[in-house]
């Protein structure tokens, strides 16, 4: 089955920082990719949809100047989190779906720790 | 918004014990997703269906469209099930919602 991946695993990074996740298809293109991301106990939530070409659109609630997101490629979407700070640590799942298709391919995840 | 709600939230087996988990939604859907999500975080889709049943080694799941209503069953459980099991409906965009889920401990 179709295949993304997402890098790093894990990252610890210092508060005021800045860190970027990628997020890739590596055997379909997706022109959408969704961010997700999951605080300890909750469920996933949806956090942004990125787009190939045009500007990702943030769920309420989501700062979109502190999480910048790039669709650069049919193939690789980024999530750059702006000034951590440790209420941003969460693990943060990406997932790309199928043309055509009701499928979902979803990454490994991104686990992010900020001291 | 569509509301997903699971149950249990809990689930402790025997092995061996056949298990259910349910899942219901508020607003009618396309298909809907049942996905397992291990210690370490990372998720492994399971299914995606749209009407009926499908079947997967141990794992089956059913759906019924008009009740907005699915269930993930395990047969013949075995520790390595142990995990989260979530349900997810997607949105008109394809975003997907996901329900609470389901922490599942299967004891040997």
């Amino acid at each position: 089955g179709a295949v993304v991946s997402q890098h790093p695993s894990w990252v610890i990074c210092k508060s005021g920082t800045s860190v970027k996740i990628e997020c890739r298809s590596l055997d379909f293109q997706a022109t959408t990719m969704f961010w997700y991301r999951q605080f300890p106990k909750q469920s996933l939530m949806l956090m942004a949809t990125s787009n190939e070409g045009s500007k990702a659109t943030y769920e309420q609630g989501v700062e979109k100047d502190k999480f910048l997101i790039n669709h650069a490629s049919l193939t690789l979407s980024t999530l750059t989190v702006t000034s951590a700070h440790p209420e941003d640590s969460s693990f943060y799942i990406c997932s790309a779906p199928a043309a055509g298709v009701y499928e979902q391919y979803f990454g490994p995840g991104t686990r992010l720790t900020v001291t | 918004k569509n509301e997903v709600e699971q149950s249990p939230q809990n689930l402790t087996a025997q092995e061996g014990e056949f298990i259910t988990i349910n899942c219901s939604y508020s607003v009618g859907i396309s298909a809907l997703h049942w996905l397992q999500q291990h210690p370490g975080g990372g998720i492994v889709s399971l299914f995606m269906l749209s009407s009926g049943k499908k079947k997967h080694g141990r794992l089956i799941a059913t759906i019924n469209i008009q009740e907005k209503h699915s269930s993930l069953h395990i047969t013949a459980s075995h520790p390595r099930d142990s995990a989260v099991y979530i349900c997810a409906v997607p949105g008109s965009a394809r975003q997907l919602t996901f329900g609470s889920g389901t922490q599942l401990t299967v004891l040997p």
